[in-house]
């Protein structure tokens, strides 16, 4: 069945340091990959989507890029801040019906 | 514009009992989904209403049953509570046009089951 896979955490960096937040998935069709975002003592936020092979998603600074041909939707940031601390879900959804979510990775920034 | 209400905030059962949780979804939405969330995990599908229908059920027992009113907002009833089931519960609403649409979540219902 459909399946998501992302790098164990927690992950501590300073700020300003370069964020990778792995993520594989599993999925018989051509899903479509998103990552969500969990401040403290709030809901899951949709940070940014792909639908497509090659698609680029991007937002506040975060980046991901659908790879098809290694399965892979890497989170990635150039200089984190103490605001983007928070825990990050790798998610992916075929047909918008049902989203499968990983089990999150912790990301402490320090200033 | 409200976002994805749920209520209440928190819940505290014993073992055997029964619970409702409530959601009300983004305005403009017409589809609910629930997840339940285990501390230290990601959001689990427990299932998914449309037009008032269960339209999808994830891997959960018929204890966990729901609702969806003609005003698309949302109940889930967990029967003979276990206290496994003790974890947040979060909606989340989407509109049923098109692929990858994205979900709209609440802050969710945190259940204890003593």
């Amino acid at each position: 069945g459909d399946s998501v896979t992302q790098m164990e955490g927690p992950v501590t960096l300073s700020e300003e340091a370069f964020l990778t937040i792995n993520c594989t998935y599993t999925a018989t069709g051509y899903p479509s990959l998103f990552w969500y975002v969990q401040y403290p003592g709030e809901g899951l936020q949709l940070l940014l989507k792909a639908t497509k092979a090659d698609d680029k998603g991007s937002n506040k600074g975060f980046e991901a890029t659908y790879r098809k041909e290694t399965t892979s939707f890497h989170l990635e940031k150039g200089s984190v801040q103490v605001s983007d601390s928070a825990v990050y879900f790798c998610a992916l959804s075929d047909r918008g019906n049902q989203f499968y979510f990983g089990t999150g990775t912790s990301l402490t920034v320090i200033p | 514009d409200a976002g994805v209400t749920q209520s209440p905030t928190h819940l505290i059962k014993t073992r055997g009992q029964q619970v409702t949780l409530r959601c009300s979804p983004k305005s403009g939405h017409d589809t609910v989904s629930w997840y339940q969330q285990a501390l230290g995990q990601g959001p689990q599908f427990i299932f998914q209403y449309y037009e008032e229908e269960e339209r999808q059920r994830g891997n959960f027992p018929d204890r966990f049953s729901g609702h969806q009113f003609p005003n698309y907002s949302s109940e889930l009833n967990v029967n003979a509570l276990l206290l496994g089931d003790s974890a947040l519960y979060l909606c989340a609403s989407s509109r049923s046009t098109g692929r990858a649409e994205k979900l709209f979540f609440g802050s969710g219902t945190q259940l204890s089951v003593l």
